[in-house]
């Protein structure tokens, strides 16, 4: 099974800051790598899948990057809906699997 | 647009099974498979496995071998993820959700609480 490890735990940060998220892989996924974000009481949302796509509908703040077992997503400008917990999946091998999530929080 | 409604929740017994459906509208229903994740309080998300809707054919995650099992309903298009010998640590949100681009859960339902207590 394939552990993605996340960090920081946490992130504390203003709007219009810029935040950069860390996930790391236990052994090589390629780029087969997606980074969802989830707020209190709703489900995860599709952001960023193959590391660097932009799913439909996602602005363009959010990017990813990375490739093999380091990856990063970044936000150029938090605004303030942007403060919620994201998590890092990869699907190059089963079982899929999830890191322990960053939760970015207004400072 | 795809749209993946669950069903209520749900208090169970510890030693009980609960049985949460997953109905999709919005494509066709057996051209992709469906996934369960669950999500204990406060806790991230765990995959618990797979089943195609166009054959039934399934992949469960090793831990929940023998205590899942997930079926489809092809005439509603509806999927059914059961879950037996309910333990307090089943305590969780259990969501259904739709790939896109292979393995990557682009639609999600409302999800359902599952709640295990004696």
């Amino acid at each position: 099974e394939i552990v993605l490890t996340q960090s920081p735990a946490t992130l504390s940060l203003s709007p219009g800051e810029r935040a950069t998220l860390s996930c790391r892989a236990s052994q090589s996924v390629s780029s087969y790598l997606a980074w969802y974000q989830q707020k209190p009481g709703q489900a995860p949302r599709l952001l960023i899948y193959d590391a660097s796509s932009r799913a439909p509908g996602i602005p363009a703040r959010f990017s990813g990057s990375g490739s093999g077992t380091d990856f990063t997503l970044t936000i150029s400008s938090l605004e303030p809906e942007d403060f919620a917990v994201y998590y890092c999946q990869q699907r190059i091998n089963w079982p899929l699997t999830f890191g322990g999530g960053t939760k970015v929080e207004i400072k | 647009q795809v749209q993946l409604v669950q069903s209520g929740a749900e208090v169970k017994k510890p030693g009980a099974s609960v049985k949460v459906s997953c109905k999709a509208s919005g494509y066709s229903f057996t051209s992709y498979g469906i996934s369960w994740v669950r999500q204990a309080p406060g806790q991230g998300l765990e995959w618990m496995g797979w089943i195609s809707a166009y054959n039934g054919n399934t992949d469960y995650a090793q831990k929940l071998q023998g205590r899942v099992t997930m079926t489809t309903d092809t005439s509603t298009g509806t999927v059914y993820m059961e879950l037996r010998s309910l333990r307090s640590d089943d305590t969780a949100v259990y969501y259904c959700a739709r790939g896109v681009s292979g393995w990557y859960l682009g639609y999600w339902g409302q999800g359902t609480l599952v709640t295990v207590s004696s």
